[in-house]
Parts: structure tokens; C-alpha cells; sequence
């Protein structure tokens, strides 16, 4: 069991759907991050959260909107997204200020938009 | 835009063997980096780190390289195993970030 734990794994949702990830840490750490992985492109830095405040926003369309309500959950909020937003979604936390570069993933939620 | 990326996209190696997973980056002021693993269905997991002011770091059955001459780094592991079967991503550590390179698959040859 992995100290990050992401729901739900697949998500198939249409255009026009509202849905949710979410995230939740055990591990006590202070930050928490979204990722995007692509086939045949490089995990996609997508927003940062340390300390709840959300510290970077990675030019992220507004039809992704995360939320963290307390340091151990973090959601991404979906809307009106598109066919080339399937992906997987990848969760992280670390220890930000602990000067190490060990972040800790979740298994990902794969999303596939219809 | 992305500043560190990998040589090959797929690496096939013999059981026994030991593989060499290379990186080259483009930032000369880069000082940390880090190698993860990822296994089919779950998320990336981290394998070891250096800093700048080391050439050279090991772990078990793992070493990474760092040469800022030529601003590359490898990623060596003795005797492959087929649990070391993965996609193989090296990333730099900027303004607190994470950034990632393209990945190198792993192939184990029985």
C-alpha cells in the first residue's frame, strides 16, 4: 500500500461532464502535487500546493481546477474537457524544505474523455 | 520548456547483464538530480539522487554518474534483474520543482 492514494483509477467521462479526483497523503508531508502523463511526452508539472497555498499554476487550462482543503487531500476538479485531456493523472507529495528532490506518487487515476 | 531528456526511449538488456540508462540536460546551472522508476501501473518511484559537487553516487545495485562537462548523467544497474523491467525517468530539482524528462523503457532478455 502506497502512502499516496488516488481515486478513482479510471474515469471515462464525456465532454460535457463534471467530475473529480482526489488525492489523499498519509505520510504528513506539507506538499502536494498534479501531474499529467501523456503517452510519448514527459510527465507535465500541472499545480503545486505547499502548505495549502497554491504556489504554481503551470499555464493549466481553466477547465482543470484543483482544490486542497488541508494538507493531505488535494482534488482536481474537471469540466468541459477534451478527447486529447485522456491521460494519466499522477498525484504527489513531499516534504518541501527538506531539501530532497523524493517526491511520493499515487497509482494514478487514467481518465479517457469521450 | 523541458530541460532534461533521455538518449533512447527503449533499452533492451540480458538477465545478468548491467544496464546503462543515460541523460543529458541543458542547463549549466542545474545542480540536483534525480532518477525515477516506473512500473506498469503505478506511479514513478525515486531511485536515487546526486547533487553537483559529486560526480558519482551509489545505492544498492545502482550508481549514477554526473559529468557537468558535458552536462550528462547516467543511471547504471548491476546485474538486471526482470523486476528491474520499467520506464526509467531522470528529472531535475528547480525552484522546487520536479521536472521530468521523457522516459527510457527497460526490456529484461531472458
Amino acid at each position: 500500500e502506497t502512502g499516496v492514494t488516488q481515486t478513482p483509477r479510471h474515469l471515462v467521462m464525456g465532454m460535457t461532464n463534471k467530475k473529480s479526483l482526489k488525492c489523499e497523503q498519509h505520510l504528513g508531508h506539507n506538499a502536494m502535487y498534479w501531474y499529467k502523463q501523456s503517452a510519448k511526452k514527459p510527465l507535465e508539472l500541472m499545480f503545486v500546493y505547499n502548505f495549502k497555498e497554491q504556489t504554481e499554476n503551470n499555464s493549466v487550462p481553466s477547465r482543470f481546477s484543483p482544490e486542497c482543503p488541508n494538507s493531505s487531500h488535494l482534488f482536481l476538479h474537471l469540466h468541459t474537457l477534451q478527447p486529447e485531456d485522456s491521460a494519466l493523472y499522477l498525484c504527489a507529495s513531499s516534504q518541501m524544505g527538506a531539501n530532497t528532490g523524493e517526491l511520493f506518487f499515487g497509482e494514478g487515476s487514467r481518465l479517457t474523455v469521450l | 520548456g523541458e530541460s532534461v531528456g533521455l538518449h533512447l526511449p527503449t533499452l533492451s538488456v540480458q538477465e545478468g547483464d548491467n544496464s546503462i540508462i543515460n541523460c543529458a540536460y541543458s542547463n549549466s546551472a542545474s545542480d540536483y538530480f534525480i532518477w525515477y522508476k516506473q512500473e506498469s501501473g503505478k506511479g514513478p518511484q525515486f531511485i536515487i539522487d546526486i547533487r553537483s559537487n559529486m560526480d558519482k553516487r551509489q545505492g544498492q545495485r545502482v550508481t549514477v554518474l554526473l559529468n557537468k562537462t558535458v552536462k550528462h548523467l547516467s543511471l547504471q544497474i548491476a546485474a538486471t534483474q526482470p523486476g528491474d523491467s520499467a520506464v526509467y525517468f531522470c528529472a531535475e530539482n528547480r525552484d522546487d520543482k520536479i521536472i521530468f524528462g521523457k522516459g527510457t523503457r527497460l526490456h529484461i532478455l531472458p
